[in-house]
């Protein structure tokens, strides 16, 4: 199966550390990217590959990958960081890329 | 500074067709793939196409196939979705994105997306 599964919405209080999850078959043959959206904005890739963070993104995401499950992780969520997150991966032909359904994070 | 800027969207009846641009600026086309991506109102993100560099690599999403056609023009810099026999499942905003390589899911750019209406 190539679907991306993540949880709908997770909540982190100010300050502490937040883990968002991603799980297929497909991530145990190729890394995710993470995206990040805020309401009215275009996506932001905020994490890519193995662990790549992309130059202006904050060094508090962080990525990580074990078997069929991606993690994106947010050491000290900020206010800002309050969004809507997506994962995405491609299927086993390589050529056609699955985003998971996206988590709502809420920053309390 | 790189720059994608969607045009094209617009309301459309059902049946018909509609053709997307997306203009590239700001790094070399011809170096990377480019994909189309779709948000429905308050839904998350379907890919829906991808081209690699030369063209020579084209997957479209299963709920596409056969009605959508991505192109590239890259002496115009440029990105294209032809979509024919419009539903109105299809209705969403269309983003184009950059890829970071020649065919990966890595989309480090992305424009502000033109939006497609199919209604009656």
């Amino acid at each position: 199966s190539s679907e991306l599964t993540q949880d709908p919405a997770v909540s982190v209080a100010l300050g502490q550390t937040v883990r968002i999850t991603c799980q297929g078959d497909s991530l145990r043959s190729y890394y995710p990217s993470w995206f990040q959206q805020k309401p009215g904005q275009a996506p932001v890739i905020v994490i890519y590959g193995k662990n790549n963070r992309p130059s202006g993104i904050p060094d508090r995401f962080s990525g990580s990958s074990s078997g069929n499950t991606a993690s994106l992780t947010i050491t000290g969520a900020q206010a800002e960081d309050e969004a809507d997150y997506y994962c995405n991966s491609r299927d086993s032909s390589g050529k056609h890329v699955v985003f998971g359904g996206g988590t709502k994070l809420t920053v309390l | 500074e790189v720059q994608l800027v969607e045009s094209g969207g617009g309301l459309v009846q059902p049946g018909r067709s509609l053709r997307l641009s997306c203009a590239a600026s700001g790094f070399t086309f011809d170096d990377y793939a480019m994909h189309w991506v779709r948000q429905a109102p308050g839904k998350g993100l379907e890919w829906v196409s991808g081209i690699s560099r030369n063209s020579g690599s084209i997957a479209y999403a299963d709920s596409v196939k056969g009605r959508f056609t991505i192109s590239r023009d890259n002496a115009k810099n440029s990105l294209y979705l032809q979509m024919n026999s419009l539903r109105a499942e299809d209705t969403a905003l269309y983003y184009c994105a950059k890829d970071t390589e020649d065919y990966s899911n890595y989309f480090d750019y992305w424009g502000q997306g033109t939006l497609v209406t199919v209604s009656s």
